[in-house]
């Protein structure tokens, strides 16, 4: 089974600032993918970025990026010129791609993100 | 945005009354799922499906129940419902060749009381 930890419950960042999310994962998989979904007010579940584990390049979406270390299991997601429609919930999410896996998502507790202007 | 509905959006029942949750989807997608929500603990996995009639359990399966007997509609049905299950449900979809995005209905909220 898998494990995702997201330490930080909330943060906040000044407008135009840099942010980042911190994620942790624990799998004996080799095959997976990893996803940050972003949750406004809305409640409407939006996908940020995601990233194929055999890829080493980090994944990169106009202001969002992460930093995918495999051997340290971490996944972290950095906002970049933090803009007030950044403000939600950010989930980090776990995939195993093995046989009979079913594509589930295992997710982490979340990170409520504030941004100030 | 892809057509997923969740119905209905709200509800709220007493303890021990059966509830059913309806997703539809519009996608044909293969994959579908059903999720709760809770604070503190980000969403966990109730129930899938691989396709018509193909359902397995999640993480928190314990006193739900689903079926799946069209592609485009799969119902979650809480047996009796104890207050331990009010919650955000949410319904997702994907398929495979997708890049393994799912994509997530609007939720329903439901209270046990």
């Amino acid at each position: 089974a898998q494990t995702v930890t997201q330490s930080q419950p909330e943060m906040s960042v000044q407008e135009a600032e840099t942010v980042t999310l911190s994620c942790t994962y624990d799998t004996s998989e080799s095959n997976y993918y990893l996803f940050w979904y972003k949750q406004p007010p809305s409640r409407q579940m939006i996908l940020v970025i995601r990233q194929e584990a055999y890829k080493q390049q980090n994944a990169t979406e106009n202001r969002f990026s992460v930093n995918f270390q495999k051997a340290a299991k971490s996944f972290s997601l950095k906002i970049s010129d933090s803009q007030l429609g950044d403000t939600a919930m950010y989930f980090c999410a776990f995939m195993n791609l093995g046989d009979n896996a079913g594509n589930m998502l295992t997710f982490g507790g979340g990170t409520r993100l504030m941004v100030k202007p | 945005d892809a057509g997923i509905t969740q119905s209905p959006r709200h509800k709220v029942t007493e303890t021990g009354t059966p509830v059913t949750l309806r997703c539809h989807q519009t996608e044909n997608h293969r994959y579908m799922y059903w999720y709760r929500q809770d604070p503190g603990h980000g969403l966990r996995l109730i129930h899938y499906s691989y396709g018509v009639k193909d359902t397995d359990k999640g993480e928190v399966s314990d006193g739900y129940s689903v079926s799946r007997s069209k592609t485009e509609d799969f119902l979650l049905t809480l047996e009796s419902a104890t207050s331990s299950q009010t919650s955000v449900y949410f319904c997702a979809i994907s398929e495979e060749g997708e890049a393994y995005e799912q994509y997530f209905g609007p939720g329903t909220r439901l209270t046990v009381t």
